[in-house]
């Protein structure tokens, strides 16, 4: 079956602009999480949605935001982008499942965002 | 503030040797971890997990060992083969379910011939 689809996979954008970021889930899946990877800080958890509501948040500013849709797939975006957004952007799928039942959340490629 | 810390951000290993890659963690919260391997351009795949109220894992090559106490896991791949040559990211969560992990920051691993 068809993996976790991100678009688009590269883009550039300048400071202040917005972007928006697409995660088409496996089918079947209904969660879909957001991570941000920088050299620095590793994979850092954006938010997690289930069934269009946002279930979890990190740590990140009001100019993050996302959504689900009801075929489950979702779009994270960045307003404001600041130089410091420049980062991979992955989202992840996974089943929904009991405690300690799964591990597996499984990965986009990713969308690379650069702000110049 | 690193809840999770993968201190060797790189590890050479000899094709047929064991690769050990240790991780610790600060918040006693955490109640299930986990282990993915990426390849470059490529999205992080699932290894293997391990639970609070265990203390051991395997799966095929790959163990993972959780010292609660110390707040330390490791993860040990025999034998090591070069295929494994990639970067592996320690994950935890709160909950036992992999939702909102916080990841380490990875650790790159190098099999030689």
């Amino acid at each position: 079956k068809a993996g976790v689809t991100q678009t688009p996979r590269y883009l550039i954008k300048t400071r202040g602009q917005q972007v928006t970021l697409s995660c088409s889930p496996i089918s079947g899946h209904r969660s879909v999480s957001w991570y941000q990877q920088t050299p620095g800080q590793g994979l850092q958890f954006l938010f997690e949605y289930f069934s269009e509501t946002q279930r979890n948040k990190g740590n990140f500013p009001g100019r993050f935001s996302g959504r689900q849709f009801s075929n489950s797939r979702s779009e994270m975006n960045v307003s404001t982008l600041e130089l410091g957004d420049s980062a991979l952007y992955l989202c992840a799928s996974s089943l929904e499942a009991g405690r300690f039942t799964t591990g597996e959340l499984f990965f986009g490629e990713g969308s690379r965002l650069t702000v110049l | 503030d690193q809840q999770v810390k993968q201190n060797s951000p790189s590890l050479s290993v000899q094709e047929g040797r064991i690769s050990i890659l240790n991780c610790d963690y600060t918040n006693s919260m955490f109640d299930y971890f986990l282990w993915y391997k990426k390849y470059p351009a490529e999205g992080p795949t699932f290894l293997i997990s391990i639970s609070s109220i265990k203390d051991k894992n395997e799966d095929g090559r790959f163990t993972v060992f959780l010292n609660k106490s110390a707040k330390h896991l490791s993860l040990h791949i025999v034998p090591s083969q070069p295929g494994d040559s990639a970067v592996y990211f320690c994950a935890a969560s709160v909950g036992g379910t992999a939702s909102k992990l916080t990841f380490g920051t990875g650790t790159r691993l190098q099999v030689t011939l």
